[in-house]
Parts: C-alpha cells; structure tokens; sequence
C-alpha cells in the first residue's frame, strides 16, 4: 500500500537551534496532514495540522509547511528545547480511503543542551 | 476529562491465549480507531469505527477482531495470540467529520502486549 515516508530517521540539534524535520507523502489526494510528537513509553501527541488548501500554518514554536508540487511536508520547530527530544511523525488522510491515517515511520530528535 | 484510556497497560500471553484490550473515550467522539506499532515502522491501522456498531478493516486487520457497542468503547480482541502480536498497541478516536474543523485523533497510552 501508499505510505508516508521520512527523509531522515534521526536528527541531533543543539539546543536553542531551530529544528526541521521532513516528510513525503505519496498521494496527491490526500488533503489533511498532522504532525504528532511521541514521547517515550507515552501515546502520539497532535502538535499541529494542516489541510492541501494551505501552504503553511503556524502554531506556537511550531510552523507546518506544505509543498503540494513535490508532496512534501516539513515541520519547524524554533528554539529547540531539551522536552522536545521525541520522535516525531506525520500522518495523512485520503478521504478516498474510508477517514483511514497513514503514518510514516518517524524521526528521532535529539536536543544536545 | 480523561481523554482516551486504554487497558490493561501491560500484559504477557502464551501462544495460542486470547485476550481483549479495552479502549474508552470521554469525549464522544464518533471514530475510533486501533493501531499497533512496531520498532522501526510507523503506525499501522488494525480496525477502525465511524460510529456505534459499526466497524471496518484496516492495513492489518489479520488475527483480530473488534467490536463498538457502546458509542466510548471500542474492544480489540485477539482470539489465539501469535508471537508476531507482539506489539504495542493504540487506541485513538476523534470526531466524525467536520468541514473546515480539526480532524485529529487523540491518542491513548498504549498497550504493551508480549507474546511468549
């Protein structure tokens, strides 16, 4: 089946850097994308969503940025602090697919204090 | 308000044992949905439900069965556990859909299920 994919599965940043992590996606129908953050031993958390009719949202620290030409996603985080260390997915919704989410496989942040 | 809970937390099965995982929601939401994951891969969907009695296959729905009759809980029922069950496993819900509205699912804290 379609899957979501992320460019890179770890990602080390000092802290107070900016962090940037990256997906693709494989669908152009899909038009709903999340950004969830899982903490270790914990459930996947809803940091921020976004919809195909837009090209970026912001949230507090956080910015989403959609790329519809080349069906990539991509989520900023300012000031990268040491309680961001998590691993890091995103997830699409085909409405075609009967309101199923797709996730990719995630990326590991480390924030080094 | 307790969100999505999920139950047990932890358990340990023999091959061949069955064994139900309970998943309830506060927050009346229409869907909700059972995930497991496994290390390196991302979150796979096992069953889901857009409503009260309803339920629908996902990407692996192979080896377990579900039920909805009651609109807050959502069981997922394994009948005789395999070693490749071994997973953790998540419940999620949100509300039905809403045009323009937030779709997200909120997420339980898991399930660890060991196989032996």
């Amino acid at each position: 089946g379609e899957s979501v994919g992320l460019h890179l599965p770890t990602l080390s940043v000092q802290e107070g850097d900016n962090s940037i992590i990256n997906c693709a996606y494989s669908n152009s129908a899909s038009d709903y994308f999340i950004w969830y953050k899982q903490e270790s031993g914990k459930g996947p958390q809803f940091i921020i969503d976004i919809r195909s009719n837009m090209d970026k949202r912001q949230g507090q620290r956080v910015t989403v940025l959609l790329n519809k030409t080349v069906k990539h996603l991509s989520l900023q985080i300012a000031a990268t602090q040491p309680g961001d260390s998590a691993v890091y997915f995103c997830a699409e919704n085909k409405r075609n697919t009967g309101n199923q989410f797709y996730f990719g496989t995630g990326t590991s942040l480390t924030v080094i204090p | 308000n307790a969100g999505v809970t999920q139950t047990p937390k932890f358990r340990v099965l023999k091959t061949g044992q069955s064994m139900t995982l309970l998943c309830a929601q506060d927050m009346n939401h229409e869907y909700m949905y059972w995930y497991r994951q496994d290390p390196g891969m991302g979150l796979r969907l096992i069953h889901y439900s857009v409503g009260e009695g309803t339920t629908a296959k996902g990407e692996v729905p192979d080896g377990y069965n579900v039920s909805r009759l009651k609109k807050q809980n959502f069981l997922l029922g394994l009948e005789s556990a395999a070693p490749s069950q071994t997973s953790v496993y998540f419940c999620a819900s949100r509300t039905g859909p809403a045009v323009g509205g937030e779709e997200t699912q909120y997420f339980g804290p898991g399930t660890r299920l060991l196989v032996l």
